[in-house]
């Protein structure tokens, strides 16, 4: 199984700044990798596929990057209505599937 | 307008059987495979399985084989998720998903989608006694 790791745990931002989230592979996923956003109460929707490809609807603030065992996932400047829980899923292996922990992105 | 609309919520006790369900509407049900996640409550997404309602293929991630069923009827665009004896760490929210697309041409099929998009608005699930 590969193991999916989200860090920072908890990122703390201020309205108009720059958020930056990573996700690591424990072997190599390619680009298939897929981040969603979720918020409280809400299902998980999704953002970004093939690493870098945004979702439809999805606003160009929203960006994706890496490949292989390393990704970002970045918002470039941070609107109310973004600060959520982030998860990156990888489909390598789309019969076994895993997600990262998630990285909540909270107010500062 | 694609949409996947989950049962309501369920309060059962230990040992009891459930069985909740998924309608997908705006696309072509048995086009695309329908993927199962569970969510325990303030934790992350785990995925469970998925079903090709086309021909019932079900695949099941090892953490949740024998313990759970997937299920879907093509008939009314439905899929389930079905428990025969619950158990308190059953306790979770629950969301379907559609997933991977397969499409023939030429005489040959292919997949195409691996990721979950749209999902269900989720079904909680409450075991206790």
């Amino acid at each position: 199984e590969i193991v999916m790791t989200q860090s920072p745990a908890t990122l703390s931002v201020s309205p108009g700044e720059r958020a930056t989230l990573s996700c690591r592979a424990s072997q190599s996923v390619s680009s298939n990798l897929a981040w969603y956003q979720q918020k409280p109460g809400q299902a998980p929707r999704l953002l970004i596929y093939g690493a870098s490809t945004r979702a439809t609807g999805i606003p160009a603030r929203f960006s994706g990057s890496g490949s292989g065992t390393e990704f970002t996932l970045t918002i470039s400047s941070l609107q109310s209505e973004d600060f959520a829980v982030y998860y990156c899923q990888q489909y390598n292996n789309w019969l076994s599937l895993t997600f990262g922990g998630g990285t909540k992105v909270e107010i500062k | 307008e694609v949409q996947l609309v989950q049962s309501g919520a369920e309060v059962k006790k230990p040992g009891e059987s459930l069985k909740i369900s998924c309608k997908g509407s705006g696309y072509s049900f048995t086009s695309y495979w329908i993927g199962w996640v569970r969510q325990m409550p303030g934790k992350g997404l785990e995925w469970m399985g998925i079903i090709y309602p086309g021909d019932s293929d079900t695949r099941y991630s090892p953490s949740f084989q024998g313990q759970v069923t997937i299920s879907a009827d093509k008939s009314i665009s439905t899929a389930y998720l079905q428990w025969s004896s619950l158990k308190a760490s059953d306790t979770a929210m629950y969301y379907c998903a559609r997933h991977v697309q397969r499409y023939c041409s030429g005489g040959s099929c292919y997949l195409a989608g691996y990721w979950f998009d749209p999902w269900g608005q989720g079904t909680l699930v409450t075991v206790s006694s």
